[in-house]
């Protein structure tokens, strides 16, 4: 039981350039997170799933797109990379969003944008 | 929007206990109280949570104001490991996707 893994762990990109996040879990889970730690703060929820096929807006969603074709995997996209997204990006997954529930958390992907 | 308010930092000598402070004046009645734990390059990992009770597992202790407008994570024997920043966090029963997570307490335990 892996748990929520999330590939790459290290990123370098330029400015214009894309990229794919891949993150998966093998809990089952229908929810799916995707958040960014900037450094001295908090974690920020970009986006997050509900369900397969089905994806949703969080507290910062500008520059980044999302799917979930599969229940297990969440993908986070970045069309055209800018410095700004240089940052620490968390994949969360939970059984459901009752307030009872914990989120499970990987290990981070570190993306720096120059 | 935070939803909750932490000191920055706290410090604490090995083994003694550790009382985290966590105020949410405007909780609403469907709001659980969770507290997340993250260590130095790492991902968040939970702590505990509750409604109303206080809650006790193998990790912390937590306990809750009987007006629920403050909580209190208790670490019973603070050890090098619990060196962490620590969230305290609102999630709302109904829609619950929305974890604020704010800028949590840094824990320092000294040796």
């Amino acid at each position: 039981n892996a748990g929520v893994t999330q590939t790459p762990k290290f990123r370098v990109l330029k400015t214009g350039q894309s990229m794919t996040l891949l993150c998966a879990q093998d809990m089952n889970h229908e929810y799916m997170y995707w958040y960014r730690q900037d450094p001295g703060m908090g974690l920020r929820l970009i986006h997050y799933s509900v369900g397969e096929g089905t994806t949703a807006k969080g507290e910062v969603p500008d520059g980044y797109n999302v799917s979930r074709l599969k229940k297990q995997n969440f993908l986070l996209g970045l069309e055209s990379a800018a410095p700004s997204q240089t940052s620490v990006y968390f994949c969360a997954s939970s059984y459901s969003a009752s307030g009872g529930d914990e989120q499970f958390f990987g290990p981070g992907t570190r993306l720096t944008v120059l | 929007d935070a939803k909750t308010t932490q000191p920055n930092s706290m410090e604490s000598n090995e083994e003694e206990p550790v009382h985290l402070p966590c105020n949410h004046s405007t909780i609403s009645g469907t709001d659980y109280i969770h507290w997340y734990r993250q260590l130095p390059s790492q991902g968040p990992e939970y702590v505990i949570h509750g409604l109303t009770s206080n809650v006790n597992n193998r990790m912390a202790s937590l306990a809750i104001a009987e007006d629920r407008k403050s909580s209190t994570l208790i670490l019973h024997r603070a050890t090098l490991r619990d060196a962490a920043v620590y969230y305290c966090i609102l999630r709302d029963e109904i829609t619950g996707n929305q974890f604020y997570f704010g800028t949590g307490t840094s824990l320092t335990v000294i040796p």
